[in-house]
C-alpha cells in the first residue's frame, strides 16, 4: 500500500501561471480532500469529495478547481496562480462513513508563487 | 458549523513533565473530535478520535484526551513527554452539512517543545 501520493513535492509558478497538484489513494477510500497549511492559520480546507463525480467547496476555494472522475485520483487544478496560494497543500483520504473515520495525509506539495 | 479553538501557538514542557494541548470545540449535536500530529516536512498522522463512550480516549505514541462536554474540550495529554513527542499538533473537528454531506475543520495547531 503506498496510501496516500502526491506529487510534485515542490513547485514554483509564475504568477498567472496554471497547474494541476496531483493526489492519488490506494485503500479504495470514498472521502478525499485538499487543504493548504500556512504560518498560523492551521489547516484550512480547500475542496474535498464524498466519492466519485461528488465535490463541494470548503473554507477557502477561490482560485481552485477539482474533479474526481475515479475513486482514486482527486487533482488540484490551479487556474491562474497567485502570490496568495503559495502554500504548502496536503491532501487527505478515509472511508466516508456515519462517525469518525481516520483521514491520511500525502506527504505535501510546497508550492511557491512568484 | 463547527469549529475548534486551540488557544496556545506553543506549549514548552520539560521531559519527564507531564503535558497537555488545549483544544475547545463549538458543535451542535454530538461531536466527532480528533487529534493529528505533526513532525517536520511531513503530512499529519492520526493520534486518536472520540466518537462517543468513555470521555478518555488512548491513543498512538502513549497520548490521551479527555472528552468535556460540559466544558466543550478536548485537551490532549500524556503523563511523561519525550524529547521526540515535539511537533505540531492539529485539534480537528467534523462538521456535518446538509443532504448528508460533511467536511473536517482542523484548528491553528500548537507547537509543543520538549526540553531534554
Amino acid at each position: 500500500n503506498a496510501g496516500v501520493t502526491q506529487t510534485p513535492k515542490f513547485q514554483v509558478l509564475k504568477t498567472g501561471q496554471s497547474m494541476t497538484l496531483q493526489c492519488a489513494q490506494d485503500m479504495n477510500h470514498e472521502y478525499m480532500s485538499w487543504y493548504r497549511q500556512d504560518p498560523g492559520m492551521g489547516l484550512r480546507l480547500i475542496h474535498y469529495s464524498v466519492g466519485a463525480g461528488i465535490t463541494d467547496q470548503g473554507e477557502v476555494p477561490n482560485g481552485y478547481n477539482v474533479s474526481r472522475s475515479t475513486t482514486e485520483d482527486f487533482p488540484l487544478r490551479l487556474l491562474s496562480a497567485a502570490p496568495s496560494q503559495t502554500s504548502v497543500y496536503f491532501c487527505a483520504s478515509s472511508y466516508s462513513g456515519q462517525g469518525g473515520e481516520t483521514q491520511y495525509f500525502g506527504p505535501g506539495t510546497r508550492l511557491l508563487v512568484l | 458549523a463547527q469549529s475548534v479553538a486551540q488557544p496556545e501557538d506553543q506549549v514548552n514542557v520539560a521531559e519527564g513533565n507531564p503535558l497537555t494541548v488545549k483544544c475547545t470545540y463549538s458543535v451542535s449535536g454530538n461531536p466527532y473530535l480528533f487529534w493529528y500530529v505533526q513532525y517536520p516536512n511531513r503530512g499529519l498522522q492520526f493520534l486518536l478520535k472520540y466518537i462517543t463512550g468513555d470521555n478518555l480516549v488512548k491513543g498512538s505514541y502513549g497520548f490521551e484526551a479527555e472528552f468535556n462536554k460540559s466544558q466543550t474540550s478536548f485537551h490532549l495529554k500524556k503523563p511523561s513527554a519525550l524529547v521526540s513527542d515535539s511537533a505540531l499538533y492539529f485539534c480537528a473537528v467534523r462538521d456535518e452539512g446538509t443532504s448528508g454531506t460533511y467536511k473536517y475543520i482542523f484548528g491553528t495547531g500548537t507547537r509543543l517543545k520538549v526540553l531534554a
